[in-house]
């Protein structure tokens, strides 16, 4: 079945910053796009950016452009997210998800806690 | 930004109701619309794409309607299980949005 399995747990200060990973599992890992999706306490889910992971290609959310970066591995059919410059307002579970415009498998959820 | 607007924010229920949730879109987005559940703690999980599609594995009890700027998610026979925050989500153009959710309570 698939699955998308991401990292444990981040606590960072402010002006750090963090990479999320999501290994894949149970499908052709070039075949589908993977978005980023951050959810704040209490709040709407905000979109980040996706990856093609059969070419790298990249596209972000103006919010974030400079900041974000979205990677991946295809030998270890992982993708990555590297957020920069972290402050208070970037504490949020962060979400990779299998999606082509519509986001259809989730992974568990990274908390990321940005706090001095 | 396309906006996306929900109503109500929250939605009180009985079991065995049939319920409506709507979203309106600020621009045309066609039929790229799809809806989430969300339950406390856990992912958002899909149950229409394209407006009107149902996801796999998701009860018929759950349907989609709507095109360019007016989208409406429609639960039959609501259940204890229904409980939880739906969101409408457009893709139709680059950044992809969310609306601000329904809190449904039974």
């Amino acid at each position: 079945q698939v699955q998308l399995v991401q990292s444990g747990a981040e606590v960072r200060q402010p002006g750090a910053s963090v990479k999320v990973s999501c290994k894949t599992s149970g499908y052709s890992f070039t075949a589908y796009d993977i978005h980023w999706v951050r959810q704040a306490p209490g709040q709407r889910p905000e979109w980040m950016g996706w990856i093609k992971p059969d070419s790298g290609d990249t596209h972000y959310a103006p919010k974030f452009q400079g900041r974000v970066t979205v990677t991946r591995d295809t030998s270890i059919r992982t993708a990555f997210m590297e957020l920069t410059r972290l402050t208070s307002d970037d504490s949020a579970v962060y979400y990779c998800v299998r999606g082509t415009g519509s986001l259809h498998f989730w992974g568990q959820g990274t908390v990321v806690t940005v706090s001095s | 930004d396309i906006e996306m607007t929900q109503f109500p924010s929250t939605l009180s229920a009985f079991v065995g109701d049939r319920v409506t949730i709507t979203c309106r879109a600020s621009q045309n987005i066609r039929n790229w619309l799809a809806w989430y559940q969300q339950k406390p703690g856990k992912a958002p999980k899909l149950l229409i794409y394209k407006a009107s599609n149902l996801e796999e594995g998701v009860p018929s009890k759950f349907s989609g309607s709507g095109s360019e700027t007016e989208f409406t998610l429609t639960i039959n026979s609501l259940q204890p299980d229904d409980f939880g925050t739906y969101y409408c989500q457009q893709y139709s153009r680059s950044p992809v949005t969310f609306g601000g959710g329904t809190n449904v309570e039974i």
